[in-house]
């Protein structure tokens, strides 16, 4: 049984760029969390999908933004690229809301 | 809202010692619990949960941990450390119709020969 996937595994943007992060969720799973972890922090949550809304949204800015497809995966788009938004980026799949499986992340580095 | 602190930044401890990781959380109501664990460029893996009943609950690779509502904590412990347990250890908090989960800023676990 595969558990949470994401791609690409690394990315090197641009300050101004856009970004397009992908993530599979666990077999069985419904619902998709983003979270971002800058270096030496915990992960900060983002915003969480469920039957394709956004169901809860953390304190991120617009830039963020998701999507969350009948398959139940989802995507996560960061627009306007800033120093600030390279960290870790980590999907979490989970059949109830709150015991949550984290796949390997997306490190974004912004240049 | 939601907080989590956990106290130690770094932790030292031999090979065959046994291991504490503190967690306190700030909420209302009774929390979800969770401790999770990160190898080097990983994700986070589970290590175990609380929801409810006994509070003294079992994880994975021999850790258990304890809810003491009266001290707001949630502690981590394994009796027996192996070196394959150097990692960064994170708590975190969920609460009822708060579907987020509010992580600590983590402690690093060395552990030496």
């Amino acid at each position: 049984d595969a558990g949470v996937t994401q791609s690409p595994t690394h990315l090197i943007k641009t300050r101004g760029q856009q970004v397009t992060l992908r993530c599979s969720p666990k077999s069985g799973h419904d619902t998709v969390s983003w979270y971002q972890q800058a270096l030496g922090q915990g992960p900060q949550f983002i915003f969480q999908y469920y039957e394709e809304e956004e169901r809860q949204r953390g304190n991120f800015p617009d830039r963020f933004s998701g999507h969350q497809f009948p398959n139940y995966s989802s995507e996560l788009n960061v627009n306007a690229l800033l120093l600030g938004d390279s960290a870790l980026y980590l999907c979490a799949s989970s059949q109830t809301a709150y015991e949550q499986y984290f796949g390997p992340g997306t490190r974004l580095t912004v240049t | 809202a939601q907080s989590v602190t956990q106290p130690d930044i770094h932790i030292t401890v031999s090979e065959g010692a046994s291991l504490e990781l503190r967690c306190n959380y700030s909420y209302g109501a009774t929390p979800y619990l969770f401790w999770y664990v990160q190898s080097p460029g990983q994700g986070l893996q589970l290590l175990l949960k609380y929801f409810s009943g006994d509070t003294l609950v079992q994880g994975i690779k021999g850790f258990e941990a304890e809810f003491k509502r009266s001290q707001s904590s949630f502690n981590l412990r394994k009796p027996s450390v192996h070196w394959s347990d150097a990692a960064e250890y994170f708590c975190a908090v969920g609460a009822t119709n708060d579907y987020k989960l509010s992580f600590g800023a983590g402690t690093t676990v060395t552990v030496r020969a």
